[in-house]
């Protein structure tokens, strides 16, 4: 069964420290997509990032960036010089592609992880 | 703003009644997802609809039904309301299905009492 483990649940920082929030995931798709998304005091989910099963590439965007390695089925997110108003619940999520394999592939809709609490204090 | 629009933000209501939720997916978006996020049990896709039709379908209970209508925007119909059922209810869109990025809409916040 496909499954994503944020095992952080809270972290505290404190402004222009840099964070790491990890995100482990099982899947038996050969083709899969990793994303991770913010969700702010105010509730509404807002898309961070889009990544495919076949690029390992690291990525950064501004402070942010993200490190992911199929070898440890890891699709980790770095906030570098961490600000207040970063302060989100983070969630990592697995898409997968395998459509029609009767082993409860997700066919395409996401399988989140329980989220990573960030506070970034003053 | 994801272009994504949910009504209504809030909604409270009391056991046994019906509500239903509505959402218009982003210009272009062919696929509309609904999820459920509530303390115990996080965010959980609920059913897909691609172009009309019902694509996939995940933890929804059979008091809960979806459709889409021709314009694109979808439904999402709860009934004979339990206080476990409060919870805020997402909707997202993506240009066709399992390949792309789904954006959410910012949510009904659903408080039965």
């Amino acid at each position: 069964a496909q499954k994503v483990t944020q095992a952080q649940t809270e972290i505290s920082v404190v402004e222009k420290e840099d964070v790491t929030l990890d995100c482990v995931y099982e899947t038996r798709d050969t083709t899969y997509y990793l994303f991770w998304y913010k969700q702010p005091p105010s509730g509404e989910l807002v898309f961070l990032i889009r990544r495919n099963s076949f690029d390992e590439q690291n990525e950064i965007s501004g402070r942010y960036s993200w490190n992911f390695q199929k070898s440890t089925s890891s699709f980790n997110f770095t906030i570098t010089a961490s600000q207040v108003v970063d302060s989100a619940v983070y969630f990592c999520a697995l898409s997968g592609t395998n459509l029609g394999m009767n082993y409860g592939g997700s066919q395409g809709n996401l399988i989140f992880g329980k989220g990573t609490k960030l506070s970034v204090k003053p | 703003d994801s272009g994504v629009t949910q009504t209504p933000k809030h909604l409270i209501t009391a056991t046994g009644q019906r509500v239903t939720l509505r959402c218009s997916p982003r210009s272009g978006d062919l696929s509309v997802y609904w999820y459920q996020q509530s303390l115990d049990q996080g965010l959980q896709f609920l059913i897909q609809y691609y172009n009309g039709e019902e694509r996939a379908k995940g933890n929804i209970l059979e008091r809960f039904s979806a459709q889409q209508f021709p314009d694109l925007h979808s439904e999402l119909n709860l009934s004979s309301l339990e206080l476990g059922d409060s919870a805020l209810y997402f909707c997202a869109s993506s240009v066709a299905t399992e390949t792309d990025t789904q954006y959410f809409g910012p949510g009904t916040r659903l408080t039965v009492l």
